[in-house]
């Protein structure tokens, strides 16, 4: 299965400053999507990056507050920006393969 | 619509056997079952996709009855490995998946 590199793992951020996670897979790949898990909590899709196109949001997500970046097949940026406390969460990367999907490790992000 | 998964909460013993149930409102193209333990990303462990196809590990079974739009993961004589949170995803279309609340399992030696 794909290998994800995702970074920051971890961040403590400053409210109203703005957070870049990355995403590296060790596969090309044509969609990938992210996921954001409150502590306790289930994963909710953010958004789907195609490269080549504009990202795909869910509803409730927007693309000002979640930029996205998908430059090509194996990386993906996935900004948090002006962040309040309500933004501390876990964000994850996925990728899909031929049967299921693999997830990155995760970023852990605190805001203050 | 996020499905709805049960129970929320279940503690074994080793060697016993669970059952964890996952439903969904809208038609669906696939479910996948997800284990995740704490701190950790959640791990693939089946997928059933509609027309009866699965694919998964294979000490772990599962159920997948479209008409229901149902699917029950078994899992049999369980092991300590076995605890952390499982998770029901489901796929309507060319999408990410709508993951449930989770059942959370524990196993005890």
């Amino acid at each position: 299965s794909a290998v994800i590199s995702q970074k920051p793992s971890r961040d403590i951020c400053q409210r109203g400053t703005s957070l870049t996670i990355q995403c590296q897979v060790d596969s090309q790949v044509t969609m990938m999507f992210w996921y954001r898990q409150q502590p306790g909590q289930s994963l909710t899709l953010i958004a789907t990056a195609n490269q080549g196109s504009e990202a795909t949001y869910e509803s409730g997500f927007v693309i000002d507050k979640f930029p996205i970046s998908r430059p090509n097949l194996t990386f993906s940026t996935l900004t948090v920006s002006n962040m309040s406390p309500e933004d501390s969460s876990i964000y994850l990367c996925s990728v899909e393969e031929l049967y299921g999907y693999t997830f990155g490790s995760g970023t852990r992000l605190t805001v203050v | 619509q996020q499905p709805v998964q049960s129970p929320q909460a279940v503690i074994l013993r080793e060697g016993e056997d669970a059952v964890i149930n996952c439903s969904s409102s809208k038609a669906l193209y696939s479910v996948h079952w997800y284990r995740q333990k704490h701190g950790e990303a959640p791990i693939f462990l089946m997928i059933l996709l509609k027309g009866g196809e699965q694919k998964g590990h294979d000490k772990i079974s599962a159920s997948f009855n479209e008409k229901k739009q149902q699917s029950s993961l078994y899992l049999t004589a369980s092991q300590l490995s076995y605890s952390g949170t499982y998770f029901c995803g489901t796929r309507g279309g060319a999408d990410g998946l709508t993951f449930g609340k989770g059942t959370h399992l524990i196993i005890q030696p």
